[in-house]
């Protein structure tokens, strides 16, 4: 079965220091990996696609299929970075996401 | 103004009692989802649809029921069998081509009184 994980709940920065957001998944079947941002108030929203080597608002993620994992990357973070993010991992129609990690980039 | 909407956003139940939650779309996607989140959980999958009148449980269906007699509704119902309802439910949507992400509806937040 697919699982998800993101082993760190709170994650706390200051601003202009880079971030990595942890993301390790299992999954026998070749890997479609999303990251999604719920800023507060505010609807969950796609962040960036694995498929699409993207960089939104200056993240960036590479899969690594060796390790199993798609972190996610920030050189420099922004207080409106500030948000919970979720790891997801699509198989067959469905999205399994993990558990969560709560950003904080502090003045 | 395409998109998702939830009604509710506020919903407050008694014990005992079943409840809808109303889940309208106007994407033109097959498939609608619903998930709960809990804090330190993550979101959780409780029923989807791939197409109308056709779905399928999750990982967390029990106490939960769901109807797609229409594309662009998927209302799930809470109830009295459900022993921990009080959560937050997510509603989503996509299309067929899971590449694209899911967009995702603001929630409902049902609390048990």
């Amino acid at each position: 079965a697919q699982r998800v994980t993101q082993p760190e709940k709170l994650l706390s920065v200051f601003k202009g220091a880079p971030v990595e957001l942890k993301c390790n998944y299992s999954y026998s079947g070749s890997p479609e990996l999303f990251w999604y941002v719920q800023y507060s108030r505010q609807r969950l929203q796609l962040l960036l696609r694995h498929i699409s080597r993207e960089s939104i608002k200056g993240f960036t993620a590479d899969l690594n299929k060796g390790e199993t994992s798609f972190h996610l990357k920030k050189p420099f973070a922004q207080e409106e970075d500030s948000a919970m993010y979720y790891c997801a991992l699509a198989s067959g129609s469905r999205l399994t996401f993990g558990e969560g990690t709560q950003l904080t980039v502090n003045p | 103004d395409g998109g998702i909407t939830q009604s509710p956003k506020y919903l407050f139940r008694k014990e005992g009692q079943n409840v809808t939650l109303s889940c309208e779309q106007n994407l033109n996607h097959d498939a609608m989802y619903w998930y709960r989140q809990d804090p330190g959980q993550g979101l959780r999958l409780i029923y989807y649809s791939q197409i109308v009148n056709d779905f399928q449980k999750g990982d967390i269906a029990e106490g939960y029921s769901v109807s797609r007699e229409k594309k662009e509704s998927f209302p799930l119902t809470v109830t009295s069998a459900q022993k921990n309802p009080t959560a937050f439910y997510l509603c989503a949507s996509s299309m067929r081509v899971r590449r694209y992400g899911y967009t995702f509806g603001s929630g409902t937040r049902l609390t048990v009184v």
